[in-house]
């Protein structure tokens, strides 16, 4: 079974505060994730990571940022939420350098910007 | 980046085989075929993945083309657990980080 968790689960704010997505995985792995996906749509990856101290953007741009300084935690911020920004938010991990290396995800945040 | 195309929507009767076709005409060589499912309120889960052979697991089994150019995602006997949106996705390297990319998926329904 798949050691990825996110919280919060469910997430409401308002416009402009400051908010931290969190996750974290017991699994050791190296790479991961953080994907964006509107209801019915695609995953877009907004952000990635190799390991500690390494993050990189993704092919969506994304007003968040994100940090890894320990292996199995990548937490996620908008230093001033939007109503744009309402979205769910999936964090996922694998295995650094394996091509048939399966994605572990967790079950999401479900944000909404009021 | 190579792209995959799969029907928007498929719908399938409890207990009969469901097949979930994925076209990828632009694989290369090296890029491995996944499947991932996503259930309702749940992020994707992994279903199984090939190179070339056709592979089998305990969820699935995957047919692969002898050109690579085309997959399938067998179920069995599907249930309506297995009411999911399916993802075929091509392993792809973007700066040497080996990311996958998902597309709208098909979405199953199983008919009870």
């Amino acid at each position: 079974e798949a050691d990825i968790y996110q919280t919060p689960r469910y997430l409401v704010i308002g416009t402009g505060k400051k908010i931290t997505l969190e996750c974290s995985q017991t699994m050791g792995h190296d790479k991961m994730y953080w994907y964006q996906q509107d209801p019915g749509m695609e995953l877009h990856l907004i952000h990635y990571s190799y390991g500690v101290n390494s993050t990189e953007k993704g092919d969506l741009s994304s007003e968040s940022t994100v940090s890894r300084i320990r292996t199995e935690h990548f937490p996620l911020t908008l230093e001033s939420a939007r109503p744009s920004h309402t979205s769910q938010y999936l964090c996922a991990s694998t295995l650094q350098g394996a091509k048939g290396e399966k994605l572990f995800f967790g079950s999401g945040t479900q944000l909404s910007v009021l | 980046d190579a792209k995959t195309t799969q029907p928007n929507s498929m719908e399938s009767n409890e207990e009969e085989p469901v097949h979930l076709p994925c076209n990828h005409s632009t694989i290369s060589g090296t890029d491995y075929i996944h499947w991932y499912r996503q259930l309702p309120s749940q992020g994707p889960e992994y279903v199984i993945h090939g190179l070339t052979s056709n592979v089998n697991n305990r969820m699935a089994s995957l047919a692969i083309a002898e050109d690579r150019k085309s997959s399938t995602l067998i179920l069995h006997r599907a249930t309506l657990r297995d009411a999911a949106v399916y993802y075929c996705i091509l392993s792809a390297t973007m700066g040497g980080a080996n990311n996958l990319f998902f597309g709208t998926g098909t979405r199953l329904t199983v008919i009870p």
